[in-house]
């Protein structure tokens, strides 16, 4: 069973709407969690990081993240066609080993 | 934005041959990893290192041996590869804090025939 379950597995939002995607750790060790971002036939790319409760805004993007619930959420605002990329979401324990277990993704297309 | 290079980009095997992807960073990171991608997979870690001389399995290292002689390179040896070990390769080093960033190299695409 994977230890971090992304979704949806895709979404279709139109240009300039908004895209919220989700993630949840099973492991309650995980304290840190990753946003990033991959576009086709690329590596993934870092696109934002969060370790504590809250909200943390970057441009057009904002992270959420609930510790208590394992939970962390993605929106993009004023979505463009050039976000059209799979979003991975990471996260990694304070503990421990060093390593990222990653979700399997959500594919967003941004339709003109 | 870190450096990390692979060798090399596309690469075509037979079953049962010996397959080397290399990695390198300049960036004086600690960690490196290796990582294959598969479709519905994600990103699965296969070995990872924490500096020069050390090698550590990941969660799915079976068919696979790794090699870091040095701070800047990391090595993938498939001994004989099989068609399963058909998939996208990444390399990622990183600093040694726990909320320091993993950052990817450009990926080997390799094929088992």
């Amino acid at each position: 069973q994977q230890k971090v379950q992304q979704s949806p597995e895709s979404l279709i939002v139109p240009e300039g709407g908004m895209a919220s995607l989700n993630c949840t750790s099973s492991d309650r060790n995980v304290d840190y969690f990753w946003w990033y971002r991959q576009h086709s036939g690329k590596s993934p790319k870092m696109l934002m990081s969060i370790f504590s409760n809250g909200e943390k805004e970057e441009g057009r993007f904002t992270v959420h993240l609930n510790k208590a619930s394992l939970h962390t959420s993605l929106h993009i605002r004023d979505s463009q066609p050039s976000d059209s990329a799979l979003y991975l979401c990471a996260a990694r324990s304070s503990s421990g080993s060093w390593q990222l277990i990653f979700g399997s993704g959500t594919q967003l297309t941004v339709m003109p | 934005e870190a450096a990390v290079t692979q060798s090399p980009r596309n690469k075509v095997a037979v079953t049962g041959g010996k397959v080397t992807l290399s990695c390198n960073q300049t960036n004086n990171h600690n960690n490196m990893y290796w990582y294959r991608q598969d479709t519905g997979h994600g990103l699965r870690l296969i070995h990872y290192s924490y500096g020069a001389g050390s090698t550590e399995k990941g969660d799915i290292p079976d068919g696979y041996k790794a090699s870091r002689p040095s701070q800047e390179n990391f090595s993938l040896i498939l001994e004989l590869a099989t068609p399963s070990q058909t998939s996208v390769y990444f390399c990622a080093s990183a600093r040694l804090g726990v909320q320091d960033t993993q950052y990817f190299g450009p990926g080997t695409r390799l094929l088992v025939l």
